[in-house]
């Protein structure tokens, strides 16, 4: 099984935008989707992209995903960053109808 | 979109087992993936194991193979997730999510093992 590899915390100020990282070690990041998930904290994740850079109804058009073959990689990108954005944000993929999560990262807004 | 309702806060003794059932309204039931997902105090998520109830397919991670047994019931459109032979370091919370294309996750359940 391949593994998801997240930078362990990210610090921005508000209004700023940051880019996410989630690296796949091994097979194309391209076969399978990607999907991202906000925790905050004393909550239950919620579903912020799906299927690498699709944006559920209600998750603000601040939030984008996208994959970079050449990095083998997928990426979350938050611009003009709130507060309210602090959060913990997993990235979760799939290989042979097994699941795998990114060890997250703590993004700080301040 | 659906709702997932999980079961109440559990503790246990070690070695006994755990069920943690999962109720879903507002969607079809049988027909998606229905994963389990921990979180251990301070840690990141887990994948455990998924079903998809129209198939009868059961998928479990390697770590829990043998522990854990995961089963829905299409009448009440409640999965279950149970875990045996409890240790402390299972203690933890425990969601469902259920994969419409977009993933609806429980509230999570806390299962405590003391030590």
């Amino acid at each position: 099984n391949f593994l998801l590899t997240q930078p362990h915390s990210v610090s921005e100020s508000p209004g700023k935008t940051v880019t996410l990282s989630c690296t796949r070690t091994s097979g194309s990041i391209a076969s399978s989707y990607v999907q991202w998930y906000q925790q905050r904290p004393g909550s239950a994740p919620t579903t912020v992209i799906y299927e690498d850079d699709q944006r559920p109804s209600g998750v603000p058009d601040r939030f984008s995903g996208s994959i970079d073959t050449s990095s083998n990689s997928a990426s979350l990108t938050i611009s003009g960053l709130k507060t309210e954005d602090e959060a913990d944000y997993y990235c979760q993929s799939y290989e042979n109808n097994f699941q795998v999560f990114g060890g997250g990262t703590k993004l700080t807004v301040l | 979109q659906v709702q997932l309702v999980q079961s109440g806060a559990e503790v246990k003794k070690p070695g006994s087992s755990v069920k943690v059932s999962c109720k879903a309204s507002g969607g079809t039931f049988s027909t998606y993936p229905i994963s389990w997902v921990r979180q251990a105090p301070g840690q990141g998520l887990e994948w455990m194991g998924r079903t998809i109830p129209i198939l009868g397919l059961v998928n479990y991670a390697q770590k829990f193979q043998g522990r854990v047994t995961i089963t829905a019931d299409k009448s009440t459109s409640t999965a279950y997730m149970e875990l045996s032979s409890l240790r402390s370091d299972d203690t933890a919370i425990y969601y469902c999510a259920m994969d419409t294309s977009i993933t609806s996750w429980g509230q999570g359940t806390l299962v405590t093992v003391p030590s």
